[in-house]
């Protein structure tokens, strides 16, 4: 089955900008999703088709995907960012199936 | 307004069985595929199974196939995730997540917030 592997953490002073990557075997040639989940709360879809942004959410919030790594970046990294976040693809090469990343946890300095 | 509300959970014996439940309301509920994702105690998430629309594509995390059966019912906007042979590692909080699909790709636009099952003796 396929894998994706995220950092388990990664810290940013407030105002600069956050780099998650999520790394998986020619991850480049998937579309992959990102999603934010803050404590004691469901999961929100922050990123999907590698980039684009879902309504209402700011274009601080950006994802590129190319070899075999995915990032999501957020510029200006404000307190509220904080959060856990995971990267996701839809392995549908034998059979439909979801695959998360182990999640990485975004500090705020 | 989107809306996904679980219900069910509970704590249950190793060897047990429970339903849990997903009520959607504020779209066509029968135009979207469905999905159960999991999240056991301070751990990620895991996707556990998917149903489509219609109900003719279902499949599931190797880790609960055969023991676990996803259904839905379109007329009452409902999806439900029955559980057997519950083991210890089946502890959870279980959210349903809409299924947005765009060439295949199934993207979980929507959440509910989830229901805890808890496998304890």
């Amino acid at each position: 089955s396929y894998v994706l592997t995220q950092p388990p953490s990664v810290s940013v002073a407030p105002g600069k900008t956050a780099r998650i990557t999520c790394g998986g075997n020619n991850i480049g040639s998937k579309s992959v999703h990102w999603y934010q989940q803050k404590p004691g709360q469901a999961p929100v879809l922050v990123i999907y088709y590698d980039s684009d942004r879902p309504s209402g959410l700011p274009e601080r919030f950006s994802g590129s995907n190319s070899g075999n790594t995915a990032t999501l970046t957020i510029s200006r990294v404000e307190a509220g960012d904080e959060a856990d976040y995971y990267c996701q693809v839809w392995d549908s090469s034998s059979d439909h199936r979801g695959v998360f990343g182990g999640g990485t946890k975004l500090t705020v300095l | 307004e989107v809306q996904l509300v679980e219900s069910g959970g509970g704590l249950v014996q190793p060897g047990g069985s429970l339903r849990v439940s997903c009520a959607a309301s504020g779209f066509t509920f029968s135009s979207y595929s469905m999905n159960w994702v999991r999240q056991a105690p301070g751990k990620g998430l895991e996707w556990v199974s998917y149903i489509s629309s219609s109900s003719s594509t279902i499949d599931y995390a190797d880790s609960v196939k055969g023991r676990f059966t996803i259904s839905r019912d379109n007329a009452k906007n409902s999806l439900y995730l029955q559980m057997n042979s519950l083991r210890d590692e089946d502890t959870a909080v279980y959210y349903c997540a809409r299924g947005l699909t765009i060439y295949g790709v199934v993207i979980f636009d929507y959440w509910g917030q989830g229901t805890l099952v808890t496998v304890s003796s």
